[in-house]
């Protein structure tokens, strides 16, 4: 059973600029969700995918996307970066809901906005 | 609005002792509560949810809906425990952690 990995592991971009972070999900798990993780500060939901399609999605603004492809793996797009937008970004996968079902987290990617 | 507060940043006890890590929470639907932790070098991980029941690793978890809890307590911390706890709290679609309590037991 492979489990989640994430690319690219570090990341720097400069303010303005858009980034693409991937994760591939845990082999048979249907649902990935993305957290911002801040320094000192616990996950916030950005959002979070089910079969190809936007299932619940908290408080970011719309230049944080995402995708979700039909082998389940999914990226993370944000447009216009800003300075906050520094922060590990972690990705989880589950079997269906994960309000439920235990998620399980890859080891995130650390951007850098200069 | 802060929907999941975990009021200690740090908290240290000796091994052996009894260890209790506090989480309130604020919704008003039926809550799903989560303890997920995070050890040195590893990623973050379930440690346990309250619809199991369970007890992993000596821990349990009750939630009190009267008082908005899950607090999270074990009688006899190991070293082997210290680490980052996280509450959190599934609300519909939305997914909520605390900010986390980093617990050192002193051997």
């Amino acid at each position: 059973e492979t489990g989640v990995t994430q690319s690219p592991t570090h990341l720097i971009k400069t303010r303005g600029q858009q980034v693409t972070l991937r994760c591939s999900s845990q082999s048979g798990h249907n649902t990935v969700s993305w957290y911002q993780q801040a320094l000192g500060q616990g996950p916030q939901f950005i959002f979070q995918y089910y079969r190809e399609e936007e299932n619940g999605r908290g408080n970011f603004p719309p230049r944080f996307s995402g995708l979700q492809f039909p082998n389940y793996s999914s990226e993370l797009n944000v447009n216009a970066l800003e300075l906050d937008d520094s922060a590990l970004y972690l990705c989880a996968s589950s079997l269906n809901r994960p309000q439920a079902n235990e998620q399980f987290f890859g080891p995130g990617t650390r951007l850098t906005v200069l | 609005a802060q929907r999941v507060t975990q009021p200690e940043k740090l908290l240290s006890v000796f091994k052996g002792a009894p260890v209790e890590l506090k989480c309130n929470y604020s919704y008003s639907g039926s809550p799903e509560l989560f303890w997920y932790v995070q050890y040195s070098r590893q990623r973050l991980q379930l440690l346990l949810r309250h619809i199991s029941r369970e007890s992993i690793k000596g821990f349990t978890a009750d939630l009190n809906k009267g008082e908005t809890s899950f607090h999270l307590k074990k009688p006899f911390a190991q070293e082997e425990d210290s680490a980052m706890y996280y509450c959190a709290l599934s609300a519909g679609n939305q997914f909520y952690f605390g900010t986390g309590t980093s617990l050192t037991v002193i051997p």
